[in-house]
């Protein structure tokens, strides 16, 4: 119950096309959705967050999109370019959890040129 | 923006000795700090929670007398691995909680990470 499953594994992208990768979670109590973007041999980054009260947010070219009912949400990359070339994560935590940060196994993206 | 770093970045060392890493949040005070492990082309897995003056939280598997981790302050938190082992060769992440109010209630930074290898 406190998996977060990501989809794909890897993905490949033409330059300017969308990017979207898909996370699932079973845990209800689950109340903050951080996505993270990691490049080889550096720490996570916070890209975008989103909590479950809102269905969609936006962050430039970054969108996450959310569905509730569903224990779904998914990243958005708009015009992804060749500079997103990174792993992806999704996470998932709780409040009451300590904050703890459940993290999804990763989408490594290739944008080709 | 909230910045965590860590020191040493790399560090190699034989068999059987200890090794510590350093966290520490430059620019905010880190009520929480969190200590993943990842692997090559896997996902972060959390080793340890630890808050200010306490005793740090392990998770299920992680053997807290090998994994030693001290937050002796709202700035520092130290992870020691002793008596190092091959299989403890691995890309070691701390992360830290901002407790302030003045962010996302459960918004994490991380630091650059740290390669240990054990020879």
């Amino acid at each position: 119950q406190q998996q977060v499953k990501q989809s794909p594994q890897s993905l490949i992208v033409q330059k300017g096309g969308i990017s979207i990768i898909n996370c699932a979670y079973e845990n209800t109590a689950f109340d903050y959705f951080p996505w993270y973007q990691q490049f080889p041999g550096k720490g996570p980054a916070l890209l975008i967050a989103i909590r479950p009260d809102v269905s969609e947010k936006k962050e430039g070219r970054f969108t996450i999109s959310f569905n509730k009912s569903a224990k779904q949400f998914s990243l958005h990359i708009m015009d992804s370019q060749p500079g997103d070339s990174a792993t992806y994560f999704c996470a998932a935590s709780i409040r009451g959890g300590g904050f703890k940060t459940i993290f999804g196994a990763g989408t490594r993206l290739f944008v080709k040129a | 923006g909230a910045v965590v770093s860590q020191h040493p970045s790399r560090v190699i060392c034989k068999s059987g000795t200890s090794v510590k890493i350093e966290c520490r949040s430059l620019d905010f005070q880190a009520t929480t700090m969190f200590w993943y492990r990842q692997f090559p082309k896997q996902s972060l897995m959390l080793m340890a929670t630890s808050n200010e003056g306490s005793k740090a939280t392990y998770e299920q598997g992680v053997e807290k007398d090998k994994f030693l981790i001290n937050h002796a302050s709202l700035t520092l938190s130290t992870l020691t691995v002793t008596s190092a082992h091959p299989e403890d060769s691995s890309f070691y992440i701390c992360s830290a909680r901002d407790g302030s109010g003045r962010r996302t209630y459960n918004e994490q930074f991380f630091g650059p990470g740290t390669r240990l290898t054990v020879l």
